[in-house]
Formats: structure tokens, C-alpha cells, sequence
């Protein structure tokens, strides 16, 4: 398995401001993915984090809104900007191990005001 | 783009029943992988299941798949209480370059 950390767990923020959510894995991951879960919702990939280099996104959803860092093979941030109560969701990060199974982070519960 | 469907969306049952739950996926798949989410947390991975597999068990834990029929199922046995929660699958299709793809889910509830 893996071991992933997610920060913030849970936050709850203004509309209009902008959130970064942290992932930190245990060990060096080649493929890293955000996902989005709305309140009683299935799983939405946002998109997929590329070390060195832009994000590859999902239709849907667009770098302006959900900037996306990945610095190294360990490391990701998603950023949800410019806020609305809409963006309240659950947000998960997410790394696949070599045996082809996906594991997930504990999630970042946002919710907007 | 391919969703995997399941089946039912809500489930309940006694404990010590048994629960099956369905998925069924559009186009070809590398493998299928079933997941547990508790409320309102993250998702613990259960068990993956390859095209060429047929039947995995894990614990109380089997899972079928039938690639003719484009469907999986999710058999928990002598369930508890603790089962309680929400299972989806997720499929990784050949031309999806890693990303899964996750059904609605079943909420299944475990009554003591």
C-alpha cells in the first residue's frame, strides 16, 4: 500500500478566496491524480499531476481554476481558486503503486460559504 | 467517456447476511478494482480483479468478472455492521492511460 497525507482535512472558507490542498506520498509515485467528490456523489477525476510539467486536466475543468503543482515524485498540490459554494466538495489525492492498484489520500473536505 | 453503473444504489441488510452489489462498464478494460468508502472519508482499496480473471477472493470478500457481459460483482459475506458504507468500482480502461473511472457506488447499511 501507500501511505498519503492529505492537508488541510477539512476547511471552511469565504466565497471568492482560493484553497491549497497538500500530498505528500511515502514513496516516489510516477502517476498522480486529483479527484473531486460532491456531496453524495461518485468520484470525478479533475486531473492527472505531471512531475516537471503542466498538468494534464479533464474535461470539465481548466487550469485557471484548479492549478496544480508537482514539484517531484512524492509531492502535489491542488489549488481550488476564487471559490464558490459549488466548489464544496471532497477532494482526494491519489497515486497508483506498481501493482496497478490506486490508492487515495484521507481527502480535504472544503466547504464554501 | 465510460462510467461504471451499479447496482442496487442502496442496499440493507441484517448482519450476518450476505450483500451483492453489481457494476457494469462500457468498453474494454485492463482491470477492474472495487473500493470502500466510509462516510465522508477517504477510500480504502479492496481488490482488483485483471481482464483475465475470472474470480478473486480476498477474506470475506469475492468478486467476479465477466468480460463478455461487461459486468463485476462484489459478494461480502457473513456481513457486520462495520461494512456499513459505501462500495464503488472503478474501471481502468486500455485506452485511458492509468485513470480510473468510478461508478455511482452502492450504499450498503448493516443492520446490527
Amino acid at each position: 500500500s501507500a501511505v498519503i497525507s492529505q492537508k488541510p482535512s477539512r476547511d471552511i472558507c469565504q466565497r471568492g478566496t482560493s484553497l491549497t490542498i497538500q500530498c505528500q506520498v511515502d514513496s516516489q509515485v510516477t502517476m498522480m491524480f486529483w479527484y473531486r467528490q460532491q456531496p453524495g456523489q461518485s468520484l470525478t477525476l479533475i486531473a492527472t499531476a505531471n512531475q516537471g510539467s503542466e498538468a494534464t486536466y479533464e474535461s470539465g475543468f481548466v487550469i485557471d481554476k484548479f492549478p496544480i503543482s508537482r514539484p517531484n515524485l512524492t509531492f502535489s498540490t491542488l489549488t481550488v481558486s476564487n471559490m464558490s459554494p459549488e466548489d464544496s466538495s471532497i477532494y482526494l489525492c491519489s497515486v497508483y503503486k506498481n501493482t496497478g492498484e490506486l490508492f487515495f489520500g484521507e481527502g480535504s473536505r472544503l466547504t464554501v460559504l | 467517456s465510460q462510467q461504471g453503473e451499479e447496482d442496487p444504489q442502496a442496499l440493507s441488510i441484517q448482519e450476518g447476511e450476505n450483500a451483492t452489489m453489481n457494476c457494469s462498464y462500457k468498453t474494454s478494460i485492463n482491470n477492474l478494482q472495487w473500493y470502500r468508502q466510509n462516510s465522508g472519508r477517504g477510500l480504502v482499496h479492496l481488490i482488483l480483479i485483471r481482464s483475465n480473471e475470472r474470480e478473486k477472493h480476498s477474506g470475506r470478500l469475492r468478486v467476479t468478472l465477466d468480460t463478455s457481459k461487461k459486468s463485476s460483482s462484489l459478494l461480502i459475506t457473513a456481513s457486520r455492521a462495520a461494512d456499513t458504507a459505501s462500495y464503488f468500482c472503478a474501471t481502468d480502461a486500455w485506452n485511458q492511460g492509468g485513470k480510473l473511472i468510478f461508478g455511482q457506488g452502492t450504499e450498503l447499511s448493516v443492520k446490527p
